[in-house]
C-alpha cells in the first residue's frame, strides 16, 4: 500500500512559484514528512522535512495543515534548473524509508 | 567532506558472475540502505541496515544479499546476477534526529548492466 500519492507531472515557467501537494492519508502520528529532489543520473538531494505547519529553509517551503494527511511543497521563483523529480516521503525512525514515483516537474523558458 | 562512495560507478558483467558493489559513508550514520531505479519505477528499496550486524529486506530483495559488519561500510552482493538486475544503483546513509526527523544521503549510483 502506498504511503504517498503525488502528481505524476507537472509544468510550469521560469519565475513562477510552484506548489506540489502529496496526499498521506494514512500517516502516522510519529512520521516526517520529507521532501527530495533528483535529477537524471544523480541520487535524490533532500530538501526539506517537516511535522506539522510550515517549513522554510533556502530553498522551499513546506506547508503541513493541522491534520497532516497532505502537505505541498512550495518553490518559490523556479528556475530551468529546478526541472527535476520530486519525491514526497513519510519516514519514521523504525521503519523503512521507501520512495515512491515522485512528480516529474518541467521548467520551461 | 561527508559523502557516500560507491564503487564501481559503471560495471558490465556477464549472467552468474557474483559482484559486489562497495558503499562508505564518513558521516557516523547508523542507517543505511541500497536502492535500485528503472524507468517509470521510480527509486525501490532493496535492503536496509539500521545498524551494525542488523539488516532488513527492502521492497525488492530477491537476488541480493547485504552485510554490516561496520558501521561505515554497506556492501551489496549479487551471488547470480541475472539481465533483470541491470538498473541504475544508489546507496544511501542517513541519521535520525529525535526532534528533526531525517536526512538521507545518496552515492553517485552504480550503473549496472548483466548482459
Amino acid at each position: 500500500l502506498a504511503k504517498t500519492t503525488q502528481p505524476i507531472s507537472m509544468d510550469s515557467y521560469e519565475g513562477q512559484e510552484v506548489n506540489i501537494t502529496c496526499s498521506h492519508n494514512n500517516i502516522a502520528t510519529n512520521d516526517y514528512i520529507t521532501w527530495y529532489q533528483q535529477f537524471p543520473s544523480q541520487g535524490p538531494r533532500f530538501i526539506i522535512q517537516g511535522y506539522k505547519t510550515k517549513v522554510t529553509n533556502e530553498v522551499a517551503s513546506l506547508f503541513i495543515p493541522a491534520d497532516r494527511k497532505s502537505s505541498t511543497l512550495s518553490l518559490p521563483r523556479v528556475s530551468l534548473s529546478d526541472t527535476a523529480v520530486y519525491y514526497c516521503l513519510v519516514v519514521n525512525r523504525d521503519d523503512k524509508i521507501i520512495f515512491g514515483k515522485g512528480t516529474r516537474l518541467h521548467i520551461l523558458p | 567532506e561527508a559523502q557516500v562512495t560507491q564503487n564501481p560507478r559503471y560495471l558490465i558483467t556477464v549472467t552468474g558472475k557474483k559482484l559486489t558493489v562497495t558503499c562508505s559513508q564518513n558521516m557516523n550514520h547508523e542507517y543505511m540502505s541500497w536502492y535500485r531505479q528503472d524507468p517509470g519505477l521510480g527509486l525501490r528499496q532493496i535492503y536496509y541496515s539500521m545498524n551494525v550486524e542488523v539488516t532488513d529486506k527492502g521492497d525488492v530483495p530477491e537476488g541480493y544479499k547485504v552485510s554490516r559488519k561496520e558501521k561505515r561500510n554497506f556492501p551489496l552482493i549479487l551471488e547470480s546476477p541475472s539481465p533483470n538486475q541491470t538498473s541504475l544503483y544508489f546507496c544511501a546513509s542517513s541519521l535520525w534526529h529525535r526532534e528533526a526527523g531525517t536526512e538521507a544521503f545518496f552515492g553517485q549510483g552504480t550503473r549496472l548492466t548483466v548482459v
